[in-house]
Formats: structure tokens, sequence, C-alpha cells
């Protein structure tokens, strides 16, 4: 009954490769995010996707997309993958609402060779 | 100069201290003030949520929020082994489309 899941949990690819990350949640939530987490632990924001809008963070390269084949899902599709894409990915969901709590995945552990 | 500053630690307690983190922000727009914990290979997961100035107390947890100062504060008291991990602060402002911004954490270590 896990509240937001993601797969794969480890990833190890090669520099230039694509790969996508995969987030499904079942807590009925409207908005979904993705986060990256860097070696010393800071944690910033990607993307916040509703069916509404998307809403970008302007420092992420666009090599890197969202994308939502329904409400429970919002994978991360990453192309071209570089060294400094190395980090834990986590993916987010919570009701549309200002101020809605985010419930955080698992966590999915990226590897740049 | 990161929107939000916390001190990384580690910072190490005996069981049973009582553990002050905190975090001082930039931005005067934030309103909404969070704490997470994040144990060891896990997602982080909600502790404490404010929103505007003030404390709030759960349990063993008491979270401040000082906007004059832009200036967080998380008290655990009788600390726990079971609470050593990353704690993160959050905030986000009113109409952010629910976006966080996060301080870098800080490593909390509770010794028997």
């Amino acid at each position: 009954d896990t509240a937001v899941s993601q797969t794969p949990k480890y990833l190890v690819t090669q520099m230039g490769n694509d790969k996508s990350i995969k987030c499904e949640q079942n807590l009925g939530h409207d908005t979904m995010y993705w986060y990256k987490q860097d070696s010393k632990k800071f944690l910033k924001i990607m993307f916040s996707y509703n069916n509404k809008e998307l809403i970008i963070n302007e420092t992420v390269p666009n090599r890197f997309s969202p994308k939502s084949p329904d409400k429970a899902h919002l994978n991360l599709h990453i192309n071209s993958l570089e060294l400094g894409d190395s980090a834990v990915y986590f993916c987010a969901s919570s009701q549309e609402l200002p101020g809605s709590v985010q419930f955080f995945g698992p966590g999915t552990r990226l590897t740049v060779l | 100069q990161k929107e939000v500053e916390q001190d990384p630690g580690p910072l190490s307690v005996p069981e049973g201290a009582i553990v002050s983190l905190n975090c001082t922000y930039s931005n005067s727009a934030f309103q909404y003030f969070m704490w997470y914990r994040q144990y060891s290979r896990k997602g982080p997961e909600l502790l404490m949520y404010t929103y505007s100035s003030g404390n709030k107390e759960d349990g063993r947890f008491t979270a401040q929020v000082d906007k004059s100062s832009k200036y967080i504060s998380l008290f655990i008291r009788d600390s726990q082994p079971s609470d050593s991990a990353t704690y993160l602060c959050a905030m986000r402002e009113n109409n952010a489309g629910n976006m966080l911004t996060f301080g870098g954490g800080t490593r909390l270590m509770v010794k028997p």
C-alpha cells in the first residue's frame, strides 16, 4: 500500500544514454513533483505538474522532461546523460490546494559512468 | 548565497538531550514552513508544518518561526537514537505552485 513509489531504485548507466524513471502515487493527489538531491543532501525542485500546468525550475536543463500518462503517474525522462546528473531523484505528490503537504517517494539513485 | 541556509552538521548529542535545529532564509515572501526528516537512503517525511510566525508543538517536537528574523527552529525533547537522521527545513511562498525550497539538511546523531 505504498503511497508514492518509484522505479527503479538504482540506475547505473553510461554517459550519453537516455533513461527514464517512473513514479506512481495512489493518494489521489492532483499535483506531482520531481526533485534532485545531490551528494551534499541539497534537495532541489525540478518540476511541478498537474493537469493544468507544468512549472519548470529554470535551472533544469532541457535534457530533462516530465511525462505524465495519467494523474497518478509522472515519469522523468533524461536525454544524453552527463556525469553531473548523478544524484538521487525523488518524486513527490500533493493535493493541488496551496499549502498542501507533499509526500515523497523512496528515491532513485542514478549513477552516470 | 543560497535562499535557505542550514548547518550541515553532523550534530552529535547523547540520548535524552534537547536538540535545536535551525534554518535561516532570505526570501521574505516565504509563508509556509516545514521540517522533514530523512533517514539514510529513504525519502523525506514531513514532521512539522507551520504557517507564518509562531510556535507549534507535536509530542517531543516543537517548531518555531520568527519571520522578523527570517529564522526557523525545530526542537526535539528527550532525543532518542531513532531520531538520528537528516533534518531538512523547507519553505514556500503563498502562490508558488506548491514548489518548496529546501535547506541543505542537518545530520543529527543521537548516541545511546
